[in-house]
């Protein structure tokens, strides 16, 4: 079983804070890193795939950086707002590993108006 | 395009029943997987599927059945069901074309076991 780990598991910031969450992941073997965004009452949703070290991925105002050598990556959240409340999980693909993703805990985000 | 299906929405089962959730996605995509999620637990693989006619196992396979035999279908089989398969269900497909393995998720299924 691997190792996908997510901190902190729960953030609550007011409108307008930026923010920030880590991925942590085994180092060897990678393939590629997910990100995802799942709303309450929703299915997750495909935010990011990253899949070279050093990769800096954006959208809108959020954006993610990958370190493949040390094993983490981080989210961030440029300006929270009420709708960015969510919870953003990271899933891990292994090299060699059919279909097979494992996914973190996921980071709990509640934005305060 | 419906994307990834599932039923039924929810169920609500005597321990020892059997019972299929069905998922189907219309987007072509080979690869097919089923989770489950508890609470404080993230998503955890039960089975997965590179392509009609092959499955494997994921991180917590047992009491679980599956099978696949058209691209389209992913059918989960829960044999006898136990109260520890209380959770929410979610079928995800995704296209071998792009290399990556982005997951597309169904709506899920929420299955409690008295």
């Amino acid at each position: 079983i691997l190792n996908v780990e997510q901190s902190p598991q729960s953030l609550h910031v007011q409108e307008g804070d930026s923010t920030n969450f880590t991925c942590s992941f085994p180092s060897s073997n990678f393939y590629a890193l997910h990100w995802y965004r799942w709303e309450t009452a929703k299915s997750p949703e495909a935010l990011f795939v990253m899949t070279l070290n050093g990769d800096e991925k954006k959208k809108g105002r959020i954006s993610a950086t990958l370190n493949t050598k040390e094993g983490y990556s981080y989210l961030y959240i440029k300006g929270s707002q009420p709708e960015d409340s969510a919870t953003y999980l990271c899933a891990f693909k292994k090299n060699n590993a059919g279909n097979m993703l494992t996914f973190g805990g996921g980071t709990r985000l509640m934005v305060k108006p | 395009n419906a994307g990834v299906t599932q039923t039924p929405k929810f169920q609500v089962l005597k321990t020892g029943q059997s019972m299929t959730l069905q998922c189907a996605q219309d987007m072509n995509h080979e690869y097919m997987s089923w989770y489950r999620q508890d609470p404080g637990m993230g998503l955890r693989l039960i089975h997965y599927s590179v392509g009609a006619g092959i499955t494997d196992q994921g991180e917590v396979p047992n009491g679980y059945n599956v099978s696949r035999s058209t691209t389209e279908d992913f059918p989960l089989r829960l044999l006898s069901a136990a109260p520890s398969q209380t959770s929410v269900y979610f079928c995800a497909s995704s296209p071998r074309t792009s290399g990556f393995y982005e997951q597309y998720f169904g709506p899920g299924t929420r299955l409690t076991v008295t």
